[in-house]
């Protein structure tokens, strides 16, 4: 079946740090990837998403790249701010969404 | 469009007692699901629809129930509340086309006691 791995948090950064969180998945197919976040006390709010292998999606300052050869998606940004903190989960779309563990982000001034 | 909504946002239930947990969408998606999150966990995913009158389990479905009447409707029943099911629990909904995103409600908060 598939499945999501992620990195486990917390990570803790300085403000304007670079930040890569890294996500690598199990499934038949091509599915669709997408990295979603939840700030404290909210729900998951859609980050960005690919839908085919070598699609860059992007957001807010983050990217990540469908890699069909390495099975992963990872996220980035290149100078995080405080209003960065939250958990990020990335998901794998079948019928249902799959989700990674989340990775907890705490990012100090 | 109010997108998901979810009510109550919190409430407290003693162990054993019923209650319903209200979920609607106006976005005309036919896929909808209901997860649960613990502290500091992820979702685990309880049910799930695919339309009107289709529902089926998800990982965690012991002791909820759900029913899938309207497109828009999708509440989830918990019968005989117990303290395990403290939890956030979150609705969500998505159209069918491959690779649409899901849209999420803003999460019941349930304590069990």
């Amino acid at each position: 079946g598939n499945s999501v791995t992620q990195m486990e948090g917390p990570v803790t950064l300085s403000e304007e740090a670079f930040l890569t969180i890294n996500c690598t998945y199990t499934a038949t197919g091509y599915p669709s990837l997408f990295w979603y976040v939840q700030y404290p006390g909210e729900g998951l709010q859609l980050l960005l998403k690919a839908t085919k292998a070598d699609d860059k999606g992007s957001n807010k300052g983050f990217e990540a790249t469908y890699r069909k050869e390495t099975t992963s998606f990872h996220l980035e940004k290149g100078s995080v701010q405080v209003s960065d903190s939250a958990v990020y989960f990335c998901a794998l779309a079948g019928n249902k969404l799959t989700f990674g563990g989340g990775t907890r982000v705490l990012v100090k001034p | 469009n109010a997108g998901v909504t979810q009510t109550p946002k919190f409430r407290i239930l003693k162990i054993g007692q019923s209650m319903t947990l209200q979920c609607a969408q106006d976005m005309n998606h036919n896929y909808m699901y209901w997860y649960r999150q613990d502290p500091g966990m992820g979702l685990k995913l309880i049910y799930y629809s695919v339309g009107a009158g289709i529902t089926d389990k998800g990982e965690v479905p012991n002791g909820y129930n759900v029913s899938r009447s309207t497109t828009e409707d999708f509440p989830l029943r918990l019968e005989l509340a117990a303290p395990s099911q403290t939890s956030v629990y979150f609705c969500a909904s998505r159209g069918d086309r491959r690779g649409e995103t899901q849209y999420f409600g803003p999460g019941t908060r349930l304590l069990v006691l």
